[in-house]
């Protein structure tokens, strides 16, 4: 069973409009981690940001927000007034406690293109 | 702190030859991973290590696949009798012991592998 649901395979928005990129994920644990990461066309992955499972508030970065709901097991971002520079892969990824946080697993990604 | 890197960036072989890739870590951390990312694909775990010592290693990773961690500081992933299907990005993750729960994996910019 995949642990981690990026449904949206590809994106296409226009300069400044918003968009949210979708992530749900799967898991018996209580105690577990989520993160995001973004992967540009260099290659290397970027961690944008990590959220334990007894914090559900949820989290704003500058243009960045992040949505975690725990009773639909899903760690949405949200990027407002989209830039070309956010033009990348970026990956929901999960770290959980029965694993002894040993490893990080990673959904499948979800390219975002922004068109200037 | 340079981050981590690997080497080489890219790598052309022919179906049946070996080939190494290198990744040197951040110096202060104990945990090295490799994860394995196909076109499309989120990065999938093949392996791990704390110092020096090999602790896990998936199912993906085959006879044909060795890594080693010798000093405790840079690992070689090594593929024996490449196949057309070995072609990814073979990507090199560092961090602290991953078990306190909030560590992240900081990651290189890969080692992009195409079997001829």
């Amino acid at each position: 069973a995949q642990k981690v649901t990026q449904a949206q395979t590809e994106i296409s928005v226009v300069e400044k409009e918003d968009v949210t990129l979708d992530c749900v994920y799967e898991t018996r644990d209580t105690t577990y981690y989520l993160f995001w990461y973004k992967q540009p066309p260099s290659g290397e992955l970027v961690f944008l940001i990590r959220r334990n499972s007894f914090d559900e508030q949820n989290e704003i970065s500058g243009r960045y927000s992040w949505n975690f709901q725990k009773s639909t097991s899903s760690f949405n971002f949200t990027i407002t007034a989209s830039q070309v520079v956010d033009s990348a892969v970026y990956f929901c990824a999960l770290k959980e406690y029965s694993g002894g946080y040993q490893k990080v697993t990673f959904g499948t990604g979800t390219k975002l293109q922004v068109i200037p | 702190d340079t981050g981590v890197s690997q080497d080489p960036r890219h790598k052309i072989t022919k179906r049946g030859q070996n080939v190494t890739f290198r990744c040197d870590p951040i110096s202060e951390h104990n945990r090295l991973y490799w994860y394995r990312q196909t076109l499309g694909q989120g990065p999938e775990f093949l392996t791990y290590f704390q110092n020096e010592a090999q602790l896990e290693k998936s199912r993906l990773l085959s006879d044909r696949f060795s890594a080693e961690r010798p000093k405790g500081s840079f690992s070689t992933l090594e593929i024996q009798r490449t196949e057309q299907g070995d072609s990814a990005m073979y990507l090199c993750a560092s961090t602290w012991d991953l078990s306190s729960g909030a560590n992240v994996l900081t990651f290189g910019a890969g080692s992009r592998l195409t079997v001829l």
